[in-house]
This record gives structure tokens, sequence and C-alpha cells, in this order.
């Protein structure tokens, strides 16, 4: 089973219109990362949420922590052809080993000009 | 600044051959890690190193695959010998120190590994 699910997995719309990802788990998370990832690229990282409520704005994109620290959310106002690719969250659980990454299997957005 | 670099970028091989990947982290950055991304799924942690040493190699299936760091700077991973099922991109991170909890992790562009 996934710690971390992501959705929807695709999602296809057209330039300017508004869409929202989700990623939930039954876990607590001392922080969570939200990263984009472009065809023969490695992620890069776009935001770190930490504290449970947490709302974060980064121009278009707006990262939510869920209060309970178990999921997480990005949404993205009048998406551009710029905003193609997968974006992963990755969290590291309250309490685990080491205190390393696990990743969502993403959500893999495509923007029609 | 440069960025994190691997090579090759690319490797066709056959199942039973061995074959290893390199990389070469942000100047300073003292943790390193390897991860194993499947086609449809997310990154997986193979292996994290502190400098030169062993942080966490639990995910690591330690029968075909190892991994060193040995000067505390680049790091090397092979396999062997590969399986049909390591068929992946293998990527490389590193970060200044420590986990990831408020450090970035910065990722080099992969080696997309095709096992025959």
């Amino acid at each position: 089973t996934q710690l971390l699910e992501q959705s929807p997995q695709f999602l296809s719309i057209q330039e300017g219109e508004n869409l929202t990802v989700y990623c939930n788990s039954s876990s607590v998370f001392s922080s969570l990362q939200w990263y984009r990832q472009e065809p023969g690229e490695g992620p890069v990282l776009l935001v770190t949420v930490v504290t449970g409520g947490e709302v974060k704005k980064l121009k278009r994109l707006t990262f939510q922590f869920g209060d309970a620290r178990k999921d997480s959310s990005l949404h993205i106002t009048a998406a551009q052809p710029g905003d193609t690719g997968l974006y992963l969250c990755a969290g590291v659980e309250y309490g685990g080993s080491q205190g390393n990454l696990i990743f969502g299997k993403g959500t893999k957005l495509s923007v029609k000009p | 600044e440069a960025g994190v670099a691997q090579s090759p970028r690319y490797k066709i091989i056959e199942k039973r051959q061995s074959v290893a990947f390199w990389c070469n982290p942000i100047s300073g950055h003292a943790t390193l890690y390897w991860y194993q991304q499947i086609l449809g799924q997310g990154p997986k942690l193979l292996i994290q190193f502190q400098n030169n040493g062993v942080v966490d190699d639990s995910q690591l299936p330690k029968d075909r695959f190892s991994a060193e760091r040995l000067k505390g700077v680049d790091s090397t991973l092979k396999i062997q010998p590969a399986k049909l099922e390591d068929s992946a991109v293998y990527l490389c991170a590193s970060t200044l120190s420590g986990g990831p909890l408020y450090n970035e992790q910065f990722f080099g562009p992969g080696t997309r590994l095709t096992v025959l």
C-alpha cells in the first residue's frame, strides 16, 4: 500500500482553468513537500509545509497542509502550459526512520494552450 | 552554482549484466541520497549517506545493489547482476546536512536504465 495517495493520477486541462490536486495519508507527517518534475529531469522543490493548517502561496500556486498533518493540497489558478509536469508530494513521517522523504506516485498534469 | 551531476544519462544493458552510476553532489552538501523511480511512480529511497557513512540502506536490495561514497563527495551505485525489474530512473540528490525536514533536496537529472 502507498503511504501517500495522490489524486488524480492524470489531469488534462485547457489554459486558464483552475485545478486542485490532493495528497492524502492515514499517517501523520512532520512536514510535507511538493515537487514538480519535468521529463528527463529530477524533481524540483516547490514548497515545504510544516504546521498543521498552514497555507503557502507561490504566485498562482496555493499549498495547504491539513490541520491533522495527514493531507495536503495544491491549487493552481489560471493554469498555463508551463505548469505541465509531474507533481509529487513527499513527506517526512512523524517518528519515521531517519526523517527520510516518502513520495507519492504523482499527478501528471497537462495544460493545453 | 553547479547542480547535482549524474552520469551516464542513459544506459541499456541485458539482464544479468552489471552497471554502475555516478553522482557528484553540490559542493559542500554532506548528505547524499540515491532514489529509484520506476515509470509511473514516485522516487523510492535506496540509500542515504552522511559524509562517507551510510545512514539508511534499509530499502537497498543488498544481494544485487551496492553503493559507496568513499571520500564523502561523489558516489557510485552499482547493480550486479541486473534484472528486468531494475529498469527505472536512478536519481541522486543532496542536501547541506541531515534530513529533509527543513533542508531542500536538490536532485540530479537521473540515469535512465533499461534492462532487456
